[in-house]
């Protein structure tokens, strides 16, 4: 199984709202990441977590907040978002630091943000 | 410069038609080397991984690495419409981050 899950597909939401992404995968990996996609670019690394701590936080606004409660879940707290951060929201996973890995991806979660 | 350059195209082929799309960088450090697919409003979907220099062949694709060159190449033998996408290269050193290409959108005619 090499799935990684996202939920909700869409997410439509207003600037003072508060609203989760989350994802999921069991392929056993340890590192997981949140990218940002807008249209016709390509994926921008936000955060990575790796053995469950962040690792990696690409000077991302506080206003998007991830979390790491397991090592098969991933969560990304929206809160106070601009009309600007509407986008593509990808959770990728990939085996942890040495070593070959792939990295696979999930479907996305559209955001918009009136 | 950018540590991934890839053509973002557009690329419009007929349909039995062999493409060939590359991405160039400039870090020899990087040691594994991906190619994605993504159809439009999904997530990519990966294609290929290679992580030494050389062919890997898989069906109809075919991926090729020259470190020397630091340039890496998607084939795509007897294209389909279906094969009509956004290819994305993307490469890593040790550690835990992806460097990707910029896309190149492709478009099979049938």
């Amino acid at each position: 199984d090499t799935e990684v899950t996202q939920t909700p597909k869409h997410l439509v939401m207003g600037m003072t709202n508060k609203k989760s992404l989350k994802c999921e995968q069991h392929m056993g990996h340890r590192a997981m990441y949140w990218y940002k996609q807008k249209a016709k670019k390509p994926p921008e690394l936000m955060f990575v977590y790796s053995y469950e701590k962040l690792s990696i936080n690409e000077s991302v606004p506080s206003r998007f907040s991830p979390e790491c409660p397991n090592s098969s879940l991933l969560n990304l707290h929206l809160h106070a978002l601009q009309p600007e951060d509407s986008a593509l929201y990808l959770c990728a996973s990939s085996q942890a630091l040495a070593g070959i890995s792939e990295q696979f991806f999930g479907p996305g979660t559209r955001l918009t943000v009136l | 410069q950018k540590e991934v350059e890839q053509d973002p195209g557009p690329l419009s082929v007929p349909e039995g038609a062999i493409v060939s799309l590359n991405c160039t960088y400039s870090n020899s450090a990087f040691q594994y080397f991906m190619w994605y697919r993504q159809y439009s409003r999904k997530g990519p979907e990966l294609l290929m991984y290679t992580y030494s220099s050389g062919n890997k062949e898989d069906g109809r694709f075919t991926a090729q690495v020259d470190k020397s060159s630091k340039y890496i190449s998607l084939f795509i033998r007897d294209s389909q419409p279906s094969d009509s996408a956004t290819y994305l290269c993307a490469m890593r050193r040790t550690g835990n981050q992806f460097y990707f290409g910029t896309g190149t959108s492709l478009t099979v005619i049938p």
